[in-house]
């Protein structure tokens, strides 16, 4: 399956402690995307790379949460300090040069703070 | 402040009928717009997009079409099968730059056998 994969599917975590998820997008893809969605919702961009740079960054990602590509491939979402309020479904997506317009998503990682 | 509007939050249509999923925006900037299905504990699924040079796109049994000047889109699903049950989302974004995707809330889809 040459899909965007995220791990893990499922998270259950205790308020405060620190929660990392990880984006493997398409091998040939140089942009990766977060985003996050809560029930009864669409998907909210939250930021974006393009190979190892992050270019952009929602007002929605406070300073708790931190996002890297260290070498342009896979990718990591940080939750420092989590509240009750981050629980939501993380995905991820990318796209190619070619098709930028267009973004694939991964199965998304569910997030619950409890 | 929600730029992309999906106004009806669930639609129900027997099988083999079409089904019309409606999406309105605000945003006149907006040049590219995107369907996406999704299934439940599933990440979305990109189905068929249309560029806002076109007010035309088919793909199969999909066909999008877009009304500029209204600010209005629409998918249309002919024939309806009871696999196409799921919450379709309407996202639209702008050509150039880095493409972030603004995203509707969502029209859940009962297909009917």
């Amino acid at each position: 399956d040459t899909g965007v994969s995220q791990d893990p599917r499922h998270k259950i975590t205790k308020r405060g402690q620190n929660v990392t998820f990880r984006c493997d997008p398409i091998s040939e893809h140089n942009r990766l995307y977060w985003y996050r969605q809560t029930l009864g919702q669409g998907p909210e961009f939250l930021t974006y790379f393009q190979n190892e740079a992050q270019l952009e960054k929602s007002r929605l990602l406070s300073d708790r949460f931190s996002a890297e590509r260290p070498k342009g491939s896979f990718s990591t979402l940080e939750i420092q300090r989590t509240e009750q309020g981050d629980s939501a479904m993380y995905l991820c997506a990318s796209s190619s040069i070619k098709a930028q317009e267009t973004q694939y998503f991964g199965p998304g990682t569910r997030l619950l703070v409890l | 402040d929600q730029q992309v509007k999906q106004n009806s939050p669930s639609l129900s249509v027997q099988e083999g009928r079409i089904s019309i999923l409606n999406c309105d925006y605000t945003n006149s900037m907006f040049d590219y717009f995107l369907w996406y299905k999704k299934y439940p504990a599933e990440g979305p699924t990109f189905l068929i997009s249309i560029s806002s040079i076109k007010d035309k796109n088919e793909d199969g049994r999909f066909t999008v079409f877009l009304n500029k000047s209204a600010k209005h889109l629409s998918l249309h699903i002919v024939p309806s099968q009871p696999g196409d049950s799921a919450v379709y989302f309407c996202a639209a974004s702008l050509s150039g730059g880095y493409q972030k995707v603004t995203f509707g809330i969502g029209t859940k889809l009962q297909v009917i056998p």
